[in-house]
């Protein structure tokens, strides 16, 4: 059973730069058919894709968030990691890691999910 | 702004049959996949590609699509089916991952 677990601060300062990390188990992150993605959710809204990163490094971003992001992969820890800099209170949300399963057609879809880190953007 | 369209609610009787509706333009080229999220939980994918059903996922749950409309229908509704659903595809360009806005489903 494949199991995605997040971990990092609840809290951060505006201006300086979140740090998320996401262990996989129970499965290999290093699977070709699949990618590894963070999606965020602020308090009583919707969901965000922020973006992916394959085994081998290769990575894409959400346009809106690209400047500031950057998603990241240990393969030897089985963990990806999430870096967004500069801050604000509007990236206070819950942000999870998921497995997302590209397909040869093109279709996608986050077939497993983690626990979601509520993360507080605040001094 | 979400290139996916969801009405924000939408309820119905126990017992009946709901349609929940995404639309987008890149749903004339990729299929929709539908995701119910329950208050204080993570999402669980419920379809993919369309009309594909994960393992555990009742099969009162189906998908279809056409043009740029993807539809999540529930048959016969029940009470543990009320949560919000949120539809997901590529966006016009291929290039990303988009999500629409979510509609909450209340259970009557």
């Amino acid at each position: 059973q494949l199991q995605l677990q997040g971990s990092g601060p609840g809290r951060v300062k505006p201006s300086e730069t979140l740090s998320l990390t996401c262990t996989v188990s129970g499965g290999s992150i290093n699977s070709k058919d699949y990618y590894w993605g963070w999606i965020r959710q602020p308090p009583g809204k919707g969901l965000e894709w922020i973006g992916s990163i394959y085994y081998g490094g290769s990575t894409y971003y959400n346009p809106s968030l690209k400047s500031r992001v950057t998603i990241s992969v240990d393969t030897s820890k089985e963990q990806f990691s999430l870096r967004l800099s500069s801050v604000t209170a509007a990236d206070t949300a819950t942000y999870y890691c998921a497995r997302e399963h590209d397909d040869t057609s093109g279709y996608c879809w986050f077939d497993s999910w983690g626990q979601g880190t509520l993360v507080t953007v605040s001094s | 702004s979400s290139e996916l369209t969801q009405d924000p609610a939408v309820s119905v009787a126990l017992g009946q049959t709901v349609r929940i509706t995404c639309q987008g333009d890149s749903l004339r080229r990729y299929y929709a996949s539908w995701y119910q999220q329950k208050p204080g939980q993570a999402p669980v994918v419920v379809l993919y590609i369309n009309n594909n059903r994960p393992s555990g996922i009742p099969d009162r749950f189906s998908g279809s699509s056409s043009g740029n409309t993807a539809s999540l229908t529930i048959t016969g509704a029940q009470a543990e089916d009320e949560a919000d659903y949120y539809c997901s595809s590529r966006d016009s360009s291929g290039n990303h991952v988009v999500f629409g806005g979510g509609t909450k489903l209340t259970v009557l």
